[in-house]
């Protein structure tokens, strides 16, 4: 089935040292986005590729960078986590090209704990 | 700036009856309103998308309303099963076209046999 993988579902970093996340879709959607879920509260937007076209929110940190190397993947780099890091990362694809909304896919997220 | 506002308070209710779920926002009207089912430790899974010219969508047991005069959006589940327990989502995108999504924090519904 098509879908998008999220790599490692729990990941787990010192504080201060560099942690990668990984998403991968077989949807062969041109939109990709990074979001972070804190408990009870909403997904907030980070960042979100159109096809190689990197846009960032005004109010991501420095912290947070991204890569997208080809339509499939995309990863979530944060240089220096702090305990205010901790949170639930899921990235989502969707298509665009028609004019209409559509509808995000997501992963099942990665569990990003800090020591 | 934009505020969505869904009741943060849990939903309980018997199987069998019809649960009923809100969205409020504020400022501007949004060109689309989406819901999504989020589970424990799951990514959210999009269920039903309604524009800002219809009044009603439904998929099976699901009906979602539109009203853009009270700036809201009803999420309507009948003959709802433990099965529905769930935390589920609003989202607003605000143009027509590709947009981001701003998301509410979620109403959680619990359905008991």
């Amino acid at each position: 089935d098509a879908m998008v993988i999220q790599n490692p579902r729990y990941q787990v970093t010192q504080f201060g040292k560099p942690v990668t996340l990984s998403c991968s879709q077989t949807l062969n959607h041109n939109v990709m986005y990074w979001y972070q879920q804190k408990s009870s509260q909403a997904p907030k937007l980070l960042f979100h590729y159109y096809d190689k076209d990197f846009n960032n929110e005004a109010d991501t940190p420095d912290n947070f960078q991204s890569r997208r190397p080809n339509t499939s993947f995309c990863f979530l780099d944060i240089r220096s986590p702090g305990l205010g890091d901790a949170a639930m990362y899921l990235c989502a694809t969707s298509r665009d090209g028609d004019g209409n909304n559509q509808p995000q896919h997501f992963g099942d997220g990665t569990r990003l704990s800090i020591l | 700036s934009q505020k969505i506002e869904q009741n943060s308070e849990a939903l309980n209710i018997q199987e069998g009856k019809t649960a009923t779920l809100t969205c409020n926002y504020t400022n501007y009207s949004p060109a689309y309103l989406q819901w999504y089912r989020q589970d424990p430790g799951r990514g959210p899974v999009f269920l039903l998308l309604i524009r800002e010219n219809e009044k009603e969508k439904r998929k099976e047991r699901l009906k979602v309303t539109f009203d853009t005069t009270l700036k809201q959006s009803l999420f309507h589940i009948t003959a709802s099963q433990p099965a529905d327990s769930a935390t589920y989502l609003c989202a607003l995108a605000f143009l027509p076209g590709f947009q981001k999504l701003v998301f509410g924090t979620g109403t959680r519904l619990l359905v008991s046999p």
